[in-house]
């Protein structure tokens, strides 16, 4: 079945970028998307990027898509203390939204000062 | 906010018990998912109904099931629970169904 990977943890320096990165099998992939999730609370949509794009950049958000590698980063710029969550990559595949969303266990971002 | 309700936000209950999960979805969508988080599975795709028919089935047991509502509503009912059944529940939901899922707050669930 699908899968998506992502490292557990980064941690870098505030005002450092953020580089997420994730990896995904499902070659049939139409969207992929970065949601952020603090704690005690829900997954907060950030970004999506659709399958034919490369790159989507929103404000400090950068996604990078290199669709042979069915690599997806998202960077960060100037990371600040509020950036501190746990970040999940996801993926639908070619049905829509008829398939559900499959994730990513997530990276935790820690903000060193 | 996402314009996606849910209650309660957190449920305690014994195991063998059975509870009902609540979720309104954003204004206008007419398709809702169910999603499960738990520590060791992370987040998994339960079901999807898009205007009040079921329309995608993932990892579900068949302890739970689902409804959607004329209102378009929907309830998540989990019976006969287990300790193993301890976990957050999402839902979301979505304009058309095949486009970008928004997710409510949650629903913490912990069996004892």
């Amino acid at each position: 079945g699908e899968d998506v990977e992502q490292s557990l943890f980064l941690s870098v320096r505030e005002g450092d970028s953020s580089v997420i990165n994730c990896t995904y099998t499902d070659s049939s992939s139409t969207y992929l998307y970065w949601y952020k999730q603090e704690p005690g609370a829900g997954l907060q949509l950030l970004t999506y990027i659709f399958s034919n794009m490369d790159m989507k950049q929103d404000q400090r958000l950068t996604v990078l898509l290199n669709k042979k590698d069915k690599h997806l980063s998202l960077r960060i710029a100037d990371t600040q203390t509020g950036d501190s969550a746990i970040y999940f990559c996801a993926e639908i595949g070619s049905g829509g939204g008829a398939d559900g969303l499959t994730f990513g266990k997530g990276t935790h971002l820690i903000i060193q000062p | 906010d996402s314009g996606v309700t849910q209650t309660p936000k957190h449920l305690i209950t014994a195991t063998g018990q059975r509870v009902t999960l609540r979720c309104s979805p954003r204004s206008g969508d007419l398709s809702v998912y169910w999603y499960q988080q738990s520590l060791d599975q992370g987040l998994q795709f339960l079901i999807q109904y898009y205007n009040g028919e079921e329309r995608a089935k993932g990892n579900i047991l068949e302890r739970f099931s689902a409804q959607q509502f004329p209102d378009l509503h929907s309830e998540l009912n989990l019976s006969s629970l287990e300790l193993g059944d301890s976990a957050l529940y999402f839902c979301a939901s979505s304009t058309t169904g095949a486009d970008t899922q928004y997710f409510g707050p949650g629903t913490r669930l912990t069996v004892l």
